[in-house]
């Protein structure tokens, strides 16, 4: 079946550091792929998504791009911030349905001023 | 502001305890979902509604009960649970099941099972 593995947590880095969280999926077919992240004490927000092999997606400074042949969706950013706190999910969609989206397990991610 | 709101945010509650987990979603959307958010483990999908329908009920143990009265809320019934459904309940929406539809979360309600 499909499934999403990410590094584990927590990562501490310092301020302006460069950012990277390694996903890598299996699945058949074509996913789209996504990462979500969860601030503290709220909800999931989606952070960036992308559709189809070799797609960019980005959204506040993250990008991470489609490698269909490493399977892989690794997260980046050039300089983090303390703002970007917060625990990160890659996910997975098979597209079949809005409800069949398979969630990493996260990823805390602590910034030192 | 998410457009998604669940209350209470915190809830603890002894095993012989009823309670009852709300969401709202404020975006018009048609399909619903409960999660269970636990420490150090992938989110699991515990149920899925659309148009106020139960379509998807991932063997979640009889002691949590959904209901979807509208397509705007979703409340999830507790009873005579144990100290493992301690967890994080988030509530999610999307505008419909199709295709690779954005699911939108709200805050979460932290579960203590004492």
């Amino acid at each position: 079946g499909n499934s999403v593995t990410q590094m584990e947590g927590p990562v501490t880095l310092s301020e302006e550091a460069f950012l990277t969280i390694n996903c890598t999926y299996t699945a058949t077919g074509y996913p789209s792929l996504f990462w979500y992240v969860q601030y503290p004490g709220e909800g999931l927000q989606l952070l960036l998504k992308a559709t189809k092999a070799d797609d960019k997606g980005s959204n506040k400074g993250f990008e991470a791009t489609y490698r269909k042949e490493t399977t892989s969706f690794h997260l980046e950013k050039g300089s983090v911030q303390v703002s970007d706190s917060a625990v990160y999910f890659c996910a997975l969609s098979d597209g079949s349905s809005a409800s069949k989206i398979i969630f990493g397990s996260g990823t805390r991610l602590s910034i030192r001023p | 502001e998410t457009g998604v709101t669940q209350t209470p945010r915190h809830l603890v509650m002894g095993m012989t305890n009823k309670k009852s987990l709300k969401c709202e979603q404020h975006l018009g959307h048609n399909a619903m979902y409960w999660y269970k958010q636990s420490a150090k483990k992938p989110l699991e999908l515990m149920f899925v509604y659309s148009l106020e329908e139960r379509v998807e009920n991932n063997s979640v143990p009889s002691r949590f009960s959904p209901e979807c009265p509208n397509s705007s809320h979703l409340f999830l019934h507790l009873h005579t649970l144990q100290p493992e459904d301690s967890a994080l309940y988030l509530c999610a929406s999307s505008q419909d099941l199709r295709g690779i539809g954005e699911q939108y979360f709200g805050p979460g309600t932290r579960l203590t099972v004492t």
